[in-house]
């Protein structure tokens, strides 16, 4: 069974650039929830969605969107990168409908802004 | 606004002994706790949670201990064993809040021999 994979695993952009990175669920999940973590942080949350649409989302700017497809895949989208958006970015998937549910991690995509 | 604090950034405990991680958190509508343990090179995994509705959770060798009006939950790891040397993250979350975890900045647990 398929844990939750996140592709690239690494990326280096530069300052302004756009990226787009990709999340296929866990076998059975339909909620992908993404997540910013920055060196010596711990994982914030960026936004979930369930159902093609987003139902949750934390205070990031509207520069990060996302897309969730008919196979419960995701996508996260950073436009115009600033340095700041540096980070480890986490998927988590989880099924849908029920609040308690657990989140599982993907192993993240490392991205680097120069 | 950090909501949900880590203080201890490390911790090293001897092998077999107890490990207790602690976490503060200031908004009292939080009603949902979570551990999660995670390794280099790797997500988060889950360990263990707890809801308000409760003061204590138990998980074989993992105990998550809430304190309400203290705004404190814990985590206890006993007997502590090297596999258990990782990054321990508490979470949380509000009511109604669709899985939008709130996440502390984690703790370095180093388990010695």
């Amino acid at each position: 069974d398929a844990g939750v994979t996140q592709s690239p695993t690494h990326l280096i952009k530069t300052r302004g650039q756009q990226v787009t990175l990709r999340c296929s669920p866990k076998s059975g999940h339909d909620t992908v929830s993404w997540y910013q973590q920055a060196l010596g942080q711990g994982p914030q949350f960026i936004f979930q969605y369930y159902e093609e649409e987003e139902r949750q989302r934390g205070n990031f700017p509207d520069r990060f969107s996302g897309h969730q497809f008919p196979n419960y895949s995701s996508e996260l989208n950073v436009n115009a990168l600033l340095l700041g958006d540096s980070a480890l970015y986490l998927c988590a998937s989880s099924l849908g409908g029920r609040r308690w549910e657990t989140q599982y991690f993907g192993p993240g995509t490392r991205l680097l802004v120069l | 606004d950090q909501q949900v604090k880590q203080n201890s950034p490390s911790l090293s405990v001897q092998e077999g002994r107890i490990s207790i991680l602690n976490c503060d958190y200031t908004n009292s509508m939080f009603d949902y706790f979570l551990w999660y343990k995670k390794y280099p090179a790797e997500g988060p995994t889950f360990l263990i949670s707890i809801s308000s509705i409760k003061d204590k959770n138990e998980d074989g060798r993992f105990t998550v201990f809430l304190n309400k009006s203290a705004k404190h939950l814990s985590l206890h790891i006993v007997p502590s064993q090297p596999g258990d040397s990782a990054v321990y993250f508490c979470a949380a979350s509000l009511t109604d809040s669709w899985g939008k975890f709130q996440f502390g900045a984690g703790t370095q647990v180093v388990v010695t021999p």
